[in-house]
C-alpha cells in the first residue's frame, strides 16, 4: 500500500519569507501523480499544485512550487513571500492505479505571523 | 468556488440513525469520489464512482453505501450510525477518473454530527 509521510505537523513563517514542507511517499508504482491540497479554516479543498512523475520538471504555481525528487520520494512544497493568506492546513496527496483516489497524508497545519 | 456540490452543510443526528449525503460533480465530470476526514483517521478515500458504475472501493464502512445516478449525481448513505462515524465527509469530481492529468475537485463537505 503507498503511505504518504508529512514529517512536520506544525510550521510557522513570517510575512513575505518562504516557508518549505515537506512530504515524503513510499511506492512501487513508476507512473503516479503527486498533489499539494490547501485548507484553510473553511475547511475546503484547495488544490495548490500537482506534479506528474514522468515529468523532471519542478512544478510551479505563481508563489508556489515543489521540489520533487523521485529517486529519494520526496515532494517539498515551497512557498515565497508568505501572506496571512496562506494559513491554513497543506496535504500532499499521492494518485496511483486502480481507481485513481487520493492517499494523503496526515497534514501540516502553516502558521503565517505579521 | 470548485463547482462541486454537497448537500446538507450539516447534519445532526442519533446513534442508529440512517443518513443520506448527496453530491453533485461539475458540469462534464463523469467520476465521483467520497472521502471521510476525521481526526481520528485524517483524510480517507471512501469508493469511487465512474459513470454510474463502482470503480474503486478504500476504507469503507459495510454500513455505508454508495452510488451514482444517471444524471452523474451521487448518494453516499451511512446507516446504523456510531459516535465514531462524525466526521467531515467530502465529494470530489473529475473528468474521467483514469491515468491521465485528471484533477479532482472538492466540495465543501458535509459536516456529520452524531450524538
Amino acid at each position: 500500500a503507498q503511505t504518504v509521510t508529512q514529517s512536520q505537523p506544525e510550521m510557522s513563517v513570517q510575512e513575505a519569507e518562504t516557508v518549505t514542507l515537506s512530504c515524503t511517499y513510499d511506492t512501487s508504482e513508476s507512473d503516479y501523480y503527486l498533489f499539494w491540497y490547501k485548507q484553510p479554516p473553511s475547511r475546503q479543498m484547495i488544490l495548490v499544485i500537482r506534479q506528474e512523475a514522468y515529468k523532471q520538471q519542478n512544478a510551479t504555481e505563481n508563489r508556489f512550487s515543489v521540489n520533487f525528487q523521485k529517486a529519494a520520494k520526496s515532494f517539498s512544497l515551497k512557498i515565497s513571500d508568505s501572506q496571512l493568506g496562506d494559513a491554513a492546513m497543506y496535504f500532499c496527496a499521492y494518485r496511483s492505479p486502480p481507481g485513481y483516489a487520493l492517499n494523503f497524508g496526515k497534514g501540516t497545519s502553516l502558521l503565517v505571523t505579521p | 468556488d470548485s463547482g462541486v456540490t454537497q448537500t446538507p452543510k450539516h447534519l445532526i443526528t442519533a446513534t442508529g440513525q440512517r443518513v443520506t449525503l448527496r453530491c453533485s460533480p461539475r458540469s462534464g465530470d463523469l467520476s465521483v469520489y467520497w472521502y471521510q476526514q476525521s481526526l481520528d483517521q485524517g483524510l480517507q478515500f471512501l469508493i469511487q464512482y465512474y459513470n454510474g458504475e463502482e470503480r474503486a472501493k478504500g476504507n469503507i464502512l459495510e454500513r455505508f453505501s454508495a452510488q451514482q445516478f444517471p444524471d452523474l449525481h451521487s448518494e453516499l448513505n451511512l446507516s446504523s450510525l456510531e459516535l465514531g462515524d462524525s466526521a467531515l465527509y467530502f465529494c470530489a469530481s473529475s473528468v474521467a477518473g483514469g491515468p491521465n492529468t485528471d484533477t479532482q475537485y472538492f466540495g465543501p463537505g458535509t459536516r456529520l454530527t452524531v450524538l
